[in-house]
């Protein structure tokens, strides 16, 4: 089956620090690659993705590339805020006649502060 | 445009209750999906729904929980003589037609947050 790995929390950092945060996966067949964001007291909102090998997907200073061969996609952004402070949610999904149905790792709460 | 609203947005109900949570979708998205945020399980997908085709129930936990979506648009979420263990948020998103091979960004609703007592 299809699952997500991803580094557990809290993570605390200092603002202006440099954030990565860990995402393995195990899939059958080829996967396209999300990071989602909960910020406190908000929905899921998308932050970015990756559809194919090598691609890097990037938003808000955040980066992450699909790497195969390591069957990784971890997430950095070179200096955090104290506005970035919310839950982080690797994903993946498979395109098949269930549609993009999402697989999601456990979440890393990240916490910026000044 | 309007995002994806759900409704109630706080709903406690004693166990053996049946509960009906609601979705509504981004108008023009035909696909909707279910999911459910709980602290010992994580955010694990329940059920979709793509127009009028038959829809992905694997997720369902058990037989006490169903979804219908009528007209193509508003989903119902039902789950029958509730458990506590069944106490989650419960998550809707949507998403333009996947079908044609192309990977469409789903968009979340705020959820409904469930408490079992």
């Amino acid at each position: 089956g299809n699952s997500v790995t991803q580094m557990e929390g809290p993570v605390t950092l200092s603002e202006e620090a440099f954030l990565t945060i860990n995402c393995t996966y195990t899939a059958t067949g080829y996967p396209s690659l999300f990071w989602y964001v909960q910020y406190p007291g908000e929905g899921l909102q998308l932050l970015l993705k990756a559809t194919k090998a090598d691609d890097k997907g990037s938003n808000k200073g955040f980066e992450a590339t699909y790497r195969k061969e390591t069957t990784s996609f971890h997430l950095e952004k070179g200096s955090v805020q104290v506005s970035d402070s919310a839950v982080y949610f690797c994903a993946l999904s498979i395109l098949t006649g269930g549609g993009n149905k999402l697989t999601f790792g456990t979440g890393t709460q990240l916490k910026v502060e000044l | 445009g309007a995002g994806v609203s759900q409704s109630p947005s706080n709903k406690v109900t004693e166990k053996g209750k049946d509960v009906e949570l609601r979705c509504d979708p981004i108008s023009g998205h035909t696909a909707l999906y279910w999911y459910r945020q709980s602290l010992g399980q994580g955010l694990e997908f329940l059920i979709y729904f793509q127009g009028n085709s038959a829809p992905d129930k694997s997720g369902l936990p058990s037989d006490r929980f169903s979804a219908e979506r009528t007209g193509g648009s508003v989903s119902t979420l039902t789950i029958q003589r509730t458990q506590q263990e069944d106490s989650a948020v419960y998550l809707c998103a949507s998403s333009r037609d996947s079908r044609g091979g192309l990977s469409y960004e789903q968009y979340f609703g705020p959820g409904t947050r469930l408490t079992v007592t």
